[in-house]
């Protein structure tokens, strides 16, 4: 059975603080691992995706994610919070076939 | 400008009610997709679709069916509304064989009286 799991369900943090969520998947073989963010009352947004080459990717408004094979990680840091950076992260797994499988998502809640 | 739009954004139905969702895109995506969002789920897919005349069930189909008139409309129905589809519910579109990058609408609130 293939899974995302994000092991945190909320995250709290001081805005200027770093943040990293995390995100662990079971699939075998290649994969594509994407991560989302949902703003209070919208639809998910994309914020970036990996499938090979350098581990670590660079998304928008200074997110980054680092794959890791060994570890069967994906996860997501930002070097330093915004107060706009309060919302539900996802992470989401694709390996052909139907359609993204979702984690459970982990709220970030950035104080100011 | 919105890419996908969907409609209501809130609705009150009752119990046994016929219920339907609907979804728009521009994107000119041919893969759309409709998920509920509950509290320690996350995302669940209901249908998904590959384009205009196609639908295919998801991981959580019983209880709903859907409809692909066009390649940009997608609909969800629910024939008999029960409590336990109050949720809420999202389209999404994806180019073929995209469906690891997908473009969301803002949702709708479904509560089943």
């Amino acid at each position: 059975t293939q899974t995302v799991s994000q092991s945190d369900a909320h995250v709290t943090v001081f805005e200027g603080d770093s943040v990293e969520l995390r995100c662990n998947y079971s699939y075998g073989g290649s994969i594509y691992l994407s991560w989302y963010i949902q703003h209070h009352g919208r639809g998910l947004q994309f914020l970036l995706k990996y499938y090979s080459g350098n581990p670590v990717v660079q998304g928008v408004n200074g997110f980054e994610a680092e794959f890791s094979k060994s570890d069967s990680s994906f996860h997501l840091r930002k070097a330093s919070v915004h107060w706009s950076d309060s919302a539900v992260y996802f992470c989401a797994g694709y390996q052909g076939g139907r359609a993204l499988i979702f984690g459970t998502g982990t709220t970030v809640s950035v104080s100011p | 400008e919105a890419a996908v739009t969907q409609s209501p954004r809130n609705k009150v139905a009752v119990t046994g009610g016929k219920v339907t969702l609907s979804c728009n895109q521009t994107n000119n995506h041919n893969n759309m997709y409709w998920y509920r969002q509950d509290t320690g789920h996350g995302l669940r897919l209901i249908h998904y679709s590959y384009g205009a005349g196609s639908t295919e069930k998801g991981d959580i189909p019983d209880g709903y069916k859907a409809s692909r008139p066009s390649q940009e409309n997608f609909s969800l129905i629910l024939e008999l509304a029960t409590p336990s589809q109050t949720s809420v519910y999202f389209c999404a579109s994806g180019p073929t064989g995209g469906a690891r990058e997908q473009y969301f609408g803002p949702g709708t609130r479904l509560t089943v009286l």
